[in-house]
Order: structure tokens, then sequence, then C-alpha cells
């Protein structure tokens, strides 16, 4: 299958800091990206569709200002957590696919934790 | 909107029993496709089957198939022979109205 690589895969910082998350598709033009948050044993809560050159399409009960989301070309968004709490700290992965009807494929997962 | 649901949180199985875990969903959108994928304790989520609305024919890859019940909108995940290996998070998920979901997961234990 396709490859999507995220990117970092483990992250702890401080509270009230930002931190990037990257999503990269490797060997495909990713029109789509999707970003979730995943507690431990939970299922993957869908935060945000991104499409390439358009603003992301945030899911209800997110903060735009603070989850913010960038999908500038075809093969790359990324996701950052704007001065992050403790509440934040999570795992985040990211998917991505080719067309409506093709197959999304996922990233390694972030794990964050702030301190 | 759209809602997807797997109502077992824990399934035990004997090694190399069959198992079927349980997915059900419900969307306006006439497309849209459902897949089941496993989550180890590593993270990773590993894509094991897909099944598309218009589909006649349920899915297989190897060892899993997809019971796809088109009328009661379930789409259950059927592993046979099962491994030690197999012990994970599956996740049901669907893609529709423009958004891929996912179900509340269940954990499946293989039993020695």
């Amino acid at each position: 299958g396709a490859v999507v690589s995220q990117h970092p895969s483990r992250v702890i910082c401080k509270s009230g800091t930002s931190v990037k998350i990257e999503c990269r598709s490797l060997d495909f033009q990713a029109t789509t990206m999707f970003w979730y948050r995943q507690f431990p044993k939970k299922s993957l809560m869908l935060m945000a569709t991104s499409n390439e050159g358009s603003k992301a399409t945030y899911e209800q009960g997110v903060e735009k200002d603070k989850f913010l989301i960038n999908h500038a070309s075809l093969t790359l968004s990324t996701l950052t957590v704007t001065s992050a709490h403790p509440e934040d700290s999570s795992f985040y992965i990211c998917s991505a696919r080719q067309l409506e009807d093709t197959e999304a494929f996922f990233g390694q997962g972030t794990r964050l934790t702030v301190v | 909107a759209q809602k997807i649901t797997q109502t077992q949180p824990g399934m035990f199985v004997q090694e190399k029993e069959a198992v079927t875990l349980d997915c059900t969903y419900d969307t306006s959108d006439p497309s849209y496709g459902l897949f089941w994928y496993k989550q180890p304790s590593s993270g990773e989520m590993i894509f094991l089957i897909y099944q598309g609305s218009y589909d006649q024919q349920n899915a297989t890859e190897g060892r899993y198939s997809l019971n796809f019940q088109k009328a009661r909108k379930s789409a259950n995940l059927v592993i046979s022979a099962s491994q030690l290996g197999d012990s994970a998070m599956y996740f049901c998920a669907m893609r529709g109205e423009g958004k891929l979901i996912f179900g509340q997961g269940t954990e499946l234990s293989v039993k020695p």
C-alpha cells in the first residue's frame, strides 16, 4: 500500500508552547487528509478534514484556533497544537487519500505529552 | 449525519477458532465505503478489508471476510482460524459525506 509518514512519533512539550505535527504522503498525491485524536483504548475521533489548497473543515467541538491545520501541498499537511495544555496530551494520527473513493492510508501517529 | 457503531468493547476467542466482530452504520449518502482496520498496541492502523456500498459480493481478504448486509446496515468482520497475533483493537470505519469516521472499537483477545 501507499506510504504516509507522520513526524514526530513522540513529543513532550511544556505547557503553553506550540507543537507542529507533519503528515506526508510519500508516493501519491493526497487531495484529502484527515486528522484524528485518540485516547487510550478509545475510538479515533475525527478532528478535521483538509483538502489541498483550501481551509480545513473542523468537526463540531474542535477549536480551530487551538488546532491549526495547513494543507499547503498535495503531499504535506500539518497540525499545530497552539498553547498546549496537559489536557491536549493524546495520540494524534493522520490519514491521507488520493481520491474520494480510494482507500485512506494512515501515518504512524504522534504521541503528544504536555507537561 | 452518519454514524457507525461497534457494540462489543471486548471479545475473547480461542486460538484457531473463528470470531465475528459486529459493526452497524447509518448514512444518508447512497455511495459509501466500509473498512475494517486493526490497531495493535504500537498504534499503527493496519487496513484489513474494504466493502463498497454497490459491491454485490462480500469482500474477502485471506482469513478476513466482511459480512455485508445492506438492508440491515451491518458490516461484520469475520476472522477465521484466529492466531495469537490477531490480538489487537479492531475498528470499523465508514467513508461517506466526504469524511472517514470510526466506530468505538473492539478489543480482541486470542487465547492459546
